[in-house]
Order: C-alpha cells, then sequence, then structure tokens
C-alpha cells in the first residue's frame, strides 16, 4: 500500500463547472497517474506526470489539465466539466520497485 | 497506432481449474512495457505485472504466471489452481517508449468468473 489518497471520493456537479480531483501520496514515488473508467471504453489514461513539474499527456487529455508542484500532490483539472467527463477517476504511482498502487477512485457525475 | 487486443470477453472455470487469459498487443517501438491488471467486484484496481520489451522471461508469482513473447507480441497470463478470489475482471495494458506513461494503451478487460 503507497498510502495514495483521492479526494474527494463522490462529486456531482454541474455542466461548465471548474472541478479539480486531488491524488495524494507519501510514498515519494516518482511517477503519478490519473486514468478514467468508463462503461463501453474501459480504462483510459488521461494525463501522467514524471516529477515535480513534469507531465504529459495520455489517451484522453482533451479537456483536462494537471499540476505537480510537489511530489506528494497530483492535481487533475477539469476546466469546464461536461457530461461526457462523468466518470471514474483513479490516480495511481509507480514505486522504484516497478511496483504500481492505484488511488480508490473517485466517482465524478456531472449534470 | 499502439493496440491491446485481449479476444476473451469472458470466462467462466470451475475452482481449481487452470486458466488463461491472453493479451496480443501491437507496436512499432522497441522499446516498450507491458502490464496486467485485476480489478475485482469491489472496483479497485490492483497491479499485478510490468514487463519491458527486452526481458522475455517469464515470470511466476504463486499461482500466476506470465509468459511473454515477442514473436507473437503475446503477453499472456495463467492462474493456475484458481480460486473463488480470483474472479475480476483482468486488463492487459502497453505504454510505448522509456517513461511509464508513454502511450499508453489499455485492453478491452476479460472478466473471468470462477465458479466453486
Amino acid at each position: 500500500d503507497a498510502g495514495i489518497t483521492q479526494s474527494p471520493r463522490h462529486k456531482v456537479t454541474e455542466t461548465g463547472t471548474p472541478v479539480t480531483l486531488r491524488c495524494h501520496q507519501t510514498e515519494n514515488h516518482r511517477y503519478m497517474y490519473w486514468y478514467r473508467q468508463d462503461p463501453g471504453h474501459g480504462l483510459r489514461l488521461i494525463h501522467y506526470s514524471y516529477g515535480v513539474k513534469d507531465t504529459d499527456k495520455g489517451e484522453v487529455s482533451d479537456g483536462y489539465s494537471v499540476s505537480r508542484s510537489k511530489t506528494e500532490d497530483f492535481l487533475l483539472t477539469l476546466e469546464s466539466a461536461t457530461s461526457s467527463q462523468t466518470s471514474v477517476y483513479f490516480c495511481a504511482t509507480f514505486s522504484g520497485n516497478n511496483e504500481q498502487f492505484f488511488g480508490p477512485g473517485t466517482r465524478l457525475t456531472v449534470l | 497506432a499502439q493496440k491491446v487486443t485481449q479476444a476473451q470477453t469472458e470466462i467462466s472455470v470451475v475452482e481449481k481449474e487452470d486458466v488463461t487469459l491472453d493479451c496480443v498487443y501491437e507496436t512499432r517501438d522497441t522499446t516498450y512495457y507491458l502490464f496486467w491488471y485485476k480489478q475485482p467486484p469491489s472496483g479497485e484496481l490492483v497491479f499485478l505485472i510490468r514487463r519491458n520489451s527486452f526481458d522475455e522471461q517469464n515470470e511466476i508469482s504463486g499461482r500466476y504466471s506470465w509468459n511473454f513473447q515477442k514473436s507473437t507480441s503475446s503477453f499472456n497470463f495463467t492462474i493456475t489452481a484458481s480460486q473463488v478470489v480470483d474472479s475480476a475482471v483482468y486488463f492487459c495494458a502497453l505504454s510505448e517508449g522509456v517513461n511509464y506513461g508513454q502511450n499508453f494503451v489499455f485492453g478491452p478487460g476479460t472478466r473471468l468468473s470462477v465458479l466453486p
């Protein structure tokens, strides 16, 4: 267990509002990831980070931005939420021992 | 573009049977990583293994084993003596390049049901 927490765990918001999801880890892992999981589309990588202030896009990055100002925190922002961003969002890290750890997930509903 | 295929959508076995989950990938990169994940009915995601493209050695971890064959672009996963707790959706994934997130794609998953 890499001590990964996600907040909030559940959120309901309205179309057009900004939303920020937070991923926090306690193990000082270098790599961090944001994924989304949707019925019919499976799991998809949104953004990832390979160090503080070092981030890159994943398969479905449009409409999302990320920031990593500290090793332990990786923020995912939906600048203007849309209904297509209703999903379950998972954060993950990769340890130096080549193990990946996942957070519990955030269920986001955009009305 | 890179792609991961898991042709088996659902598999059902009886407890103690061995079961193999297939994963076929496509990539033009010579450096890439392959992964397997488990998602039990509770919904959490569990990392099982990461393998880089330069290491074709098979891996065994308890009842789990993985067979990586570059010649057939496959990275298959076998559960020996399956148990009810193995019931889950299993995802294979591919990441290209030297970073663990570059061009990262998942397969659609295989739902495994292990019946008592």
